[in-house]
């Protein structure tokens, strides 16, 4: 137990479906992170929030669509998605942007496995 | 950009020593952190190098060496549960701090 649970955790859609991932966290933190696991490929950033406020979006296409309504809950919308977006979506917390006294410590949800048909 | 490389995949015995690497290609960085993910499971923290040299855990000792842009992780006393994927990532300056990370490694420990 993480402190950050994800739901579902596991998603079959297709391509003209919209769907939701939720992520909630019972740690206290200050920024919330989204990341995408594809097999045999390192963890993308996909979106931070601070504080609730978007401040970063490493290029994702807008068929992904962020949500912090506050500090403890973070969405990601999905709508008219690929096949080639297949993939594990991790949820993450952590103290501060940087992670806790700069250290690089994320905590992450076990993730949503999503499969796009 | 920013790039870490490790080895894909590595296999040891129970009670060996095993010691995985990862190169990076980065310029300015706070440190070099470690993760652990078992098959199915939420990545989880491991160490943290913010300064160069060793820092030891438990079983566990991750080592930093910023002139050699090189780092690892060091399992001793290896125990069937420590199979899992294992990941290197740096945390950049970029933007008050944003973790890149590698492909992971996957240890495989045998009895």
């Amino acid at each position: 137990e993480t402190g950050v649970t994800q739901t579902p955790r596991h998603l079959v859609m297709g391509m003209t479906n919209k769907k939701s991932l939720k992520c909630e966290q019972h740690l206290g933190h200050n920024a919330m992170y989204w990341y995408k696991q594809s097999a045999k490929k390192p963890l993308e950033l996909m979106f931070v929030y601070s504080l609730e406020e978007r401040v970063e979006n490493n290029s994702v296409p807008s068929r992904f669509s962020p949500e912090c309504p506050n500090s403890s809950h973070l969405f990601l919308h999905l709508h008219t998605l690929q096949p080639e977006d297949s993939a594990l979506y991790l949820c993450a917390s952590s103290q501060d942007r940087s992670g806790r006294a700069k250290t690089g410590e994320l905590f992450f949800g076990e993730g949503s496995r999503l499969t796009v048909l | 950009g920013q790039s870490l490389e490790q080895p894909s995949e590595v296999t040891a015995v129970e009670g060996a020593i095993v010691q995985i690497n990862c190169t990076y290609q980065t310029s300015g960085f706070y440190g070099l952190s470690w993760y652990q993910q078992h098959d199915g499971g939420a990545p989880t923290f491991l160490s943290y190098n913010g300064l160069d040299g060793l820092e030891e855990t438990g079983r566990f000792s991750s080592f930093l060496s910023r002139s050699d842009s090189y780092g690892y992780l060091l399992l001793q006393e290896l125990q069937m549960k420590d199979s899992a994927s294992y990941f290197c990532a740096v945390l950049i300056y970029n933007q008050g701090g944003k973790l890149i990370f590698g492909q992971g490694t996957e240890l495989s420990v045998k009895p």
